[in-house]
């Protein structure tokens, strides 16, 4: 048990659907972030909140649209996603952003498929 | 660019030892870290080095040299339990983490 948890486990849509990814975190940590993994490459980041503001501008496609209500929860809304976008989308907290260890304790991610 | 490099894969026998190692090139430099991901699982933190040398801790130890932008994670008495794939990850000067694509680590008996 991580701490994190992520629903759904497994989640297939069409291009035309919109969905949307649940992160919870029970650690008390104030920066939560997501991340895709693809086969063989990289985890790459997309988002990042700390204390419920996003701090993070990377290029990230305008389909996926995060969301942070309370320095809790963190969404991933889907919409009208393309068959590149399948892989496995992790969500992550840590205590703070910044120096020292603030190491990130990962969920255990939702395989999407995209078809 | 941002750029960290580990072998895609390594095959080692039980009971031996094994050293992942780790080349970075990043935009400023504020610790390394090493994780380990079980297939199907999600990555679990293992170590972390911000100065130079050798950090120990159990059958794990990693080592950094900033100099170099190098570092080597060294797995002693190898379990079945730790084929995983292990990611190597550089925090940079805007405090977020670079990843490496990983090292997956079979394990023989």
């Amino acid at each position: 048990e991580t701490g994190v948890t992520q629903t759904p486990r497994h989640l297939v849509m069409g291009m035309t659907n919109k969905k949307s990814l649940k992160c919870e975190q029970h650690l008390g940590h104030n920066a939560m972030y997501w991340y895709k993994q693809s086969a063989k490459k990289p985890l790459e980041l997309m988002f990042v909140y700390s204390l419920e503001e996003r701090v993070e501008n990377n290029s990230v496609p305008s389909r996926f649209s995060p969301e942070c209500p309370n320095s809790s929860h963190l969404f991933l809304h889907l919409h009208t996603l393309q068959p590149e976008d399948s892989a496995l989308y992790l969500c992550a907290s840590s205590q703070d952003l910044g120096m020292g260890y603030n190491e990130q304790f990962f969920g255990p991610g939702t395989r999407l498929t995209v078809l | 660019g941002q750029n960290i490099d580990q072998p895609t894969e390594m095959t080692a026998t039980e009971g031996a030892i094994v050293q992942i190692n780790c080349t970075y090139q990043t935009s400023g430099f504020n610790g390394l870290f090493w994780y380990q991901q079980h297939a199907g699982e999600a990555p679990t933190f293992l170590s972390y080095n911000v100065l130079d040398g050798l950090e120990e801790k159990g059958r794990f130890s990693s080592f950094l040299s900033r100099s170099k932008g190098y570092s080597y994670l060294l797995l002693k008495e190898l379990q079945m339990k730790d084929s995983a794939s292990y990611l190597c990850a550089v925090r940079d000067s805007n405090y977020q983490l670079i990843w490496g694509a990983g090292t997956k680590l079979i394990i023989k008996p």
